[in-house]
């Protein structure tokens, strides 16, 4: 099956420092890449979508300037989370898709702002 | 927006019972998805339902699709303890729309 990886597992920083967080699809070219939030005991939340060589479509409500997502290529898009606040504490999921219907998900990056 | 409903939110069941979480949806989509989530981890795929009137079953759990009542079902037979986990619904839009996700507690 296709596999998405994502990188770091985990990740401590300090206020007000970037990280930047890797999603790659290791056995497939992504035509679309999607990144997520999720807060404790809470649903998925998109943030935005990508899509190869072109600018990342934000939803709503999402600060772009702040989360900036590059796609480089059709195996690996990033989320640099920028001067980076307790608030922005949170599990980080990101999806892949090709052609046909199914979306593959990574396995998240926890983000511990301090 | 397409809006996804789950219910219940949380569900606590004993061992060897039997039960359903419903996914209600508000606009057509003929693309319904079920994931579980355990505590930490990413979304694994249960089902992809495609078709009005869609079927599947893997071991215990067992889902259904109604496009035309924008709802489909979870059903869980004979609950075991390892089925503790969330599971959530989404449905495909011109993006994914998660559900709100059902805590499901399997009680010895």
């Amino acid at each position: 099956g296709a596999v998405v990886s994502q990188h770091p597992s985990r990740v401590i920083c300090k206020s007000g420092t970037s990280v930047k967080i890797e999603c790659r699809s290791l056995d497939f070219q992504a035509t679309t890449m999607f990144w997520y939030r999720q807060f404790p005991k809470k649903s998925l939340m998109l943030m935005a979508t990508s899509n190869e060589g072109s600018k990342a479509t934000y939803e709503q409500g999402v600060e772009k300037d702040k989360f900036l997502i590059n796609h480089a290529s059709l195996t690996l898009s990033t989320l640099t989370v920028t001067s980076a606040h307790p608030e922005d504490s949170s599990f980080y999921i990101c999806s892949a898709t090709t052609v046909g219907y199914e979306q593959y998900f990574g396995p998240g990056t926890r983000l511990t702002v301090t | 927006e397409l809006k996804v409903e789950q219910n219940p939110l949380f569900l606590s069941m004993q061992e060897g019972k039997n039960y359903t979480i419903y996914c209600n949806y508000s606009t057509t989509s003929d693309r319904l998805y079920w994931y579980r989530q355990d505590p930490g981890k990413s979304l694994e795929s249960l089902f992809v339902l495609l078709s009005n009137g869609a079927v599947k079953q893997e071991g215990r759990l067992m889902a259904s699709l109604d496009t035309k009542a924008r709802l489909s079902t979870l059903h869980i037979t004979a609950a075991v303890h390892d089925l503790s986990a969330t599971y959530f619904c989404a449905v495909a839009g011109n993006q994914f729309y998660f559900g709100t996700g059902t805590s499901l507690t399997v009680i010895p």
